[in-house]
């Protein structure tokens, strides 16, 4: 079946540059997660949306960090002027219902970005 | 203050030992929710399991068992007879009951089964 799907894999940016990493949830979930890893590290928090409402942005870093999901669906984390500290690996997760306790969180792959 | 610790980095172990990662938390809520989660190098998260916090049996399922203790805050994951397709990184995660969104997560434990 359908898990949840990023898109791109990989991502290399020059230090300055705009990106944008892609996340498709499964089908009928309410939420949706993003998080980033550091190599070696635990998933920090980002930001969550229940449907297209974005509840909390309280982990994104600077304001250089902004997501959308408009239709509830499909989510954007754009990230602008890229820094080299952006480097890491970008996980979105969705879940059936509301928040992260009520079910549990299915992860895609995640986009690993790395800024030169 | 770190609320999920995993104090165990790496754990290299034979194939068909048993292996035990441990997870210790932090929290002042009387409902929360505590996570395993692994990580294969593929990097996809998969959950493995959920215990809230008015449960404290043990569960087994298969070649895996999770302890969890309240009394000493730990919530630890052991696998019996383990295989080379168990070396992942594993990690606890712990969910509050006035954040019912955000999972707090552990370094994780690397784990590495030698043929």
């Amino acid at each position: 079946g359908a898990g949840v799907s990023q898109s791109p894999r990989y991502k290399v940016a020059k230090r300055g540059q705009d990106v944008a990493l892609r996340c498709d949830p499964i089908s009928g979930h309410v939420s949706l997660f993003w998080y980033q890893q550091a190599l070696g590290q635990g998933p920090e928090f980002l930001t969550y949306f229940q449907n297209e409402a974005q509840l909390d942005k309280s982990g994104l870093p600077s304001d250089r960090f902004f997501a959308e999901r408009p239709e509830g669906s499909v989510s954007t984390l754009k990230i602008q002027r890229t820094q080299q500290e952006d480097s890491a690996v970008y996980l979105c997760a969705s879940s059936e219902r509301q928040g992260s306790y009520n079910s549990p969180l299915h992860f895609g792959n995640g986009t690993r970005l790395t800024v030169t | 203050a770190q609320k999920v610790t995993q104090a165990q980095t790496e754990i290299s172990v034979v194939e068909k030992e048993d292996v035990t990662l441990d997870c210790v938390y932090e929290t002042r809520d009387t409902t929360y929710y505590l996570f395993w989660y692994k990580q294969p190098p593929s990097g996809e998260l998969v959950f493995l399991i959920r215990r809230n916090s008015f449960d404290e049996q043990n569960e087994i399922s298969g070649r895996y068992s999770w302890n969890f203790q309240k009394s000493t805050s730990s919530f630890n994951f052991t696998i019996t007879a383990s295989q080379v397709v168990d070396s992942a990184v594993y990690f606890c995660a712990l969910s509050e009951e006035y954040s019912n969104y955000q999972l707090i997560w552990g370094a994780g434990t690397k784990l590495i089964i030698k043929p």
